[in-house]
């Protein structure tokens, strides 16, 4: 196992509200990267937080925003859910985003369905 | 175009066999590149990092060929166990992971 943990496991929303996903980084690991996965599909990036600050962002619109604490687990937020939401969402943790050897390691994921 | 492009198989292999999988990626610029594995429903998990000439762990030889932009994985003496999805991922200069689509094996008895 990885160490990377990520609440809840499932999750039924349907069009217009709002989900928070949570993500507990590995011990020793102060950076979060979270990830969109659709069916079929690779994960695609949606940003990443390093040290509570927000440290690049790939391309998803603003309803989709994070945040990072002090103990560096993460939160994910998604406004105004749409049906197209529906996917795997997954966090990783590292330690140095500033390096090319920097390894992500993955949550189980969070299974987004939006009726 | 994409910016890591896979084909997505399924490649159907018999136990014992050897398989090749390449991917190829646009960002001449990329650094580092990795094969994760992902089981059904699963997250997915670092089978290997490729850097420079490539490396080998077991039965599991990934190459990376910067002319051509091409990154290969081979995996000899195919086990039941190793069927899942191979994702092959770039790492961009922001450090962000860049992911093709997979591609799916199954490894027959």
């Amino acid at each position: 196992e990885t160490g990377v943990t990520q609440s809840p496991t499932h999750l039924i929303k349907t069009r217009g509200q709002q989900v928070t996903l949570r993500c507990s980084s590995q011990s020793g690991h102060n950076t979060v990267s979270w990830y969109q996965q659709a069916l079929g599909q690779g994960p695609q990036f949606i940003f990443q937080y390093y040290r509570e600050e927000e440290n690049g962002r790939g391309n998803f619109p603003p309803r989709f925003s994070g945040l990072q604490f002090p103990n560096y687990s993460s939160e994910l937020n998604v406004n105004a859910l749409e049906l197209d939401d529906s996917a795997l969402y997954l966090c990783a943790s590292s330690v140095n985003p500033g390096q090319g050897t920097d390894t992500q390691y993955f949550g189980p994921g969070t299974r987004l369905t939006v009726l | 175009r994409k910016e890591v492009e896979q084909d997505p198989g399924p490649f159907n292999v018999p136990e014992g066999a050897t398989v090749a999988f390449n991917c190829t990626y646009s960002n001449s610029a990329s650094q580092s590149f990795f094969w994760y594995r992902q089981d059904c429903r699963k997250e997915p998990k670092l089978l290997m990092s490729v850097y420079s000439s490539g490396n080998e762990d077991g039965r599991f030889t990934a190459q990376l060929n910067r002319a051509s932009q091409y990154i290969s994985l081979l995996i000899r003496d195919s086990k039941l166990s190793d069927s899942a999805t191979y994702l092959c991922v770039e790492m961009d200069s922001s450090y962000k992971l860049i992911f093709g689509s997979g591609t799916r094996l199954l490894v027959r008895p």
